[in-house]
């Protein structure tokens, strides 16, 4: 198994600019989420699925769009890139929806909005 | 609402002493407890988690966490530590009866073990 893939690993944009940032997990697992991680703050929950055709925002939603048409992918889409979107972002899926399965995390996309 | 805090941004030990890495929580009902680990340029790795049951719990890499309902914390362990301990750790919270599907993590606590 592959686990989690995210494409690209790096990403510079300038302001405005939009761009989709890939994840995919080949486990079969219903949940999948995107986070932004900065420095001290940890990582913050974008927007979360819990299958194919379902979504919700997280607690930072804005500027970000996702969708989720198969259990495997679940993009991340930057509709206007703003530099507050500097950033480390991670994608992360679970096996259970009931809560009590750890995450497994994709390797990151690191994205500089000049 | 849910939080996590790590009240020490970080924590120095020399190796082979024991080590402690902070956490407590908040939540209206009853939590799920997680810990993470990063490791430089890498996505987290899961270490262990506290569901229900026995309060130690024990994880990857000879970590366990202790689960203290009374004081809401879920402080992570190692008896000895090691210099390929050093990296970023984080505690989660899902509150399993109000939290929905949201887990929500700390700020994180950087672990330095000098050889």
């Amino acid at each position: 198994n592959a686990g989690v893939t995210q494409t690209p690993k790096f990403q510079v944009l300038k302001t405005g600019q939009s761009m989709t940032l890939q994840c995919a997990q080949d486990m079969n697992h219903e949940y999948m989420s995107w986070y932004r991680q900065d420095p001290g703050m940890g990582l913050r929950l974008i927007h979360y699925s819990v299958g194919a055709g379902i979504t919700d925002q997280g607690e930072v939603p804005n500027g970000y769009n996702v969708s989720r048409s198969t259990t495997e992918d679940f993009p991340l889409r930057l509709l206007s890139a703003a530099p507050s979107q500097t950033s480390v972002y991670f994608c992360a899926s679970s096996y259970s929806l009931t809560g009590d399965n750890e995450q497994f995390f994709g390797p990151g996309t690191r994205l500089t909005v000049l | 609402a849910q939080s996590v805090a790590q009240p020490e941004d970080q924590v120095n030990v020399a190796e082979g002493n024991p080590l402690t890495v902070k956490c407590t929580y908040s939540v209206s009902g009853n939590p799920y407890l997680f810990w993470y680990v990063q490791y430089p340029n890498r996505g987290l790795q899961f270490l262990l988690k506290y569901i229900t049951g026995d309060n130690l719990v024990k994880g990857s890499y000879g970590f366990e966490a202790e689960f203290n309902k009374s004081q809401t914390s879920f402080h992570l362990k190692k008896p000895s530590a090691l210099v390929s301990d050093s990296a970023l750790y984080f505690c989660a919270v899902r509150d399993r009866d109000t939290g929905g599907f949201k887990t929500i993590f700390g700020a994180g606590t950087r672990l330095f073990v000098k050889a």
